[in-house]
């Protein structure tokens, strides 16, 4: 299956902007999707292609891709976005598989 | 609001099959497809496979020889079967919707809560 290479971990102040990469070949054809997974907790959808939020998913959550490249971008990082955040895409195989995951603590 | 729960042992001796159920409520098992993701404590995601509703399944290379995903529209629930389980197979298992408006996008919308399976002897 495809392999998608995440950062294992970045921080943001609170308030500013942060971006969490996903690089990987499936991506030049296949869009990426974004779940946040907090501790003891199911993931939860954030994004899904180019760039859609599900109903309740704030504002400030937003996706992007270039290349081989997704991106999940959080405009005005706030305290309750701290968690672990993977992105997810299939390959022309058919298969499917996910980021090793980011861990994204706010400052 | 669609809802999934994971429901079977939480023990597994080794050698043994894993057995889990996946019940869906609050909508139709119909025209979607259904996935089973895992994840070991303290690791990442894992893709398992899925099945549509009609039956037809996708499993992750690495577990083809041992996956089996089956779908029961009757009662609103898809299974998972995995064989010859080893202390590498213990991780929280998710079942979750699957969705693709797009042959190039898929996403995970709805999930379960996830439930704990340990192989232990």
């Amino acid at each position: 299956s495809s392999e998608l290479t995440q950062d294992p971990a970045v921080s943001v102040a609170l308030g500013q902007t942060v971006r969490i990469t996903c690089q990987g070949d499936s991506l030049r054809n296949y869009d990426a999707s974004w779940y946040q997974q907090k501790p003891g907790q199911a993931p939860l959808l954030v994004i899904y292609g180019k760039n859609n939020r599900p109903s309740g998913i704030p504002d400030r959550f937003s996706g992007s891709s270039s290349g081989n490249t997704a991106s999940l971008t959080i405009t005005g990082a706030q305290a309750e976005d701290e968690a672990d955040y993977y992105c997810h895409s299939r390959d022309s195989s058919g298969n499917h598989s996910f980021g090793g995951g980011t861990k994204l603590t706010v400052l | 609001q669609i809802q999934l729960q994971e429901s079977g042992p939480g023990l597994v001796k080794p050698s043994e099959t894993l057995s889990l159920t996946c019940t869906v409520s609050g909508g139709s098992i119909n025209n979607y497809y259904w996935s089973w993701i895992r994840q070991p404590p303290g690791k990442g995601l894992e893709w398992i496979g899925y099945i549509y509703y009609s039956g037809s399944t996708n499993y992750n290379p690495s577990l083809k020889s041992r996956v089996t995903i089956s779908v029961d529209t009757s009662k609103n629930q898809f299974s998972l079967k995995l064989s010859s389980v080893t202390a590498a197979d213990t991780a929280i298992y998710y079942c979750a919707r699957t969705l693709h408006p797009i042959s190039s996008s898929w996403y995970y919308d709805f999930w379960g809560q996830g439930t704990l399976v340990t192989v232990s002897s």
